[in-house]
């Protein structure tokens, strides 16, 4: 099994929509918590942390269920520039080693 | 800062043909690590080192092998390359080892190996 899984889309969206993506993680002991982008044929970056309490930056909201083991981002006002492959991103154990989701691939559409 | 450095950009082995893939950073960060993107994959962990001298294994070691001589570089080695390490790698460094820590990505090498 996976330690993290993604739906990996696409979802294609006009501009200015609300777009949601889950990420689930197997591993009950994951400390830490990841939204990164990438950009087609470009390195990943990071998009923001996730924290327990959920946690919001500017149109990006990220929320953590530790219950039910998943991951969310929010995207509201969709923008052109949001169009990218997201990658949610787990770290287990020790602290020295992350695990990728497949990532899920947003269209934003004129 | 130039950040992550990479090379090569693009390179096309035969199988068993052994190449070394370089990553540098300028940032004096700690904590490097290698990645392999595959299509449906995701990115995997190869190796990480959390510092100068320090190296382990991560979720796809077989096939490769690292060394961290100094903070600043830190090589991939491939002995004897085969097929299924067609691949786009990713070095990655952090200032420190933890589970916090944001992890910065140099711009990747992508292998074919025929």
């Amino acid at each position: 099994r996976k330690e993290v899984e993604q739906d990996p889309g696409p979802f294609n969206v006009p501009e200015g929509a609300t777009v949601a993506f889950n990420c689930t993680y197997s591993n009950s002991a994951s400390q830490s918590f990841f939204w990164y982008r990438q950009d087609c044929r470009k390195e990943p970056k990071l998009l923001m942390s996730v924290y327990s309490s959920g946690n919001e930056d500017g149109r990006f909201t990220a929320q953590l269920n530790r219950a039910s083991q998943y991951i969310s981002l929010l995207i509201r006002d969709s923008k052109l520039s949001d169009s990218a492959t997201y990658l949610c991103v787990v770290n287990i154990g020790t602290g020295n080693q992350f695990y990728f989701g497949t990532g899920t691939s947003l269209t934003v559409i004129p | 800062n130039a950040g992550v450095t990479q090379t090569p950009k693009f390179q096309v082995l035969k199988t068993g043909q052994s190449m070394t893939l370089q990553c540098a950073q300028d940032m004096n960060h700690e904590y490097m690590s290698w990645y392999r993107q595959d299509p449906g994959m995701g990115l995997r962990l190869i190796h990480y080192s959390v510092g100068a001298g320090i190296t382990d294994q991560g979720e796809v070691p077989n096939g490769y092998n690292v060394s961290r001589s100094t903070t600043e570089d830190f090589p991939l080695r491939l002995l004897s390359a085969a097929p299924s390490q067609t691949s786009v790698y990713f070095c990655a460094s952090s200032i420190e080892a933890g589970a916090l820590q944001t992890q910065y990505f140099g711009p990747g090498t992508r292998l074919l190996v025929l």
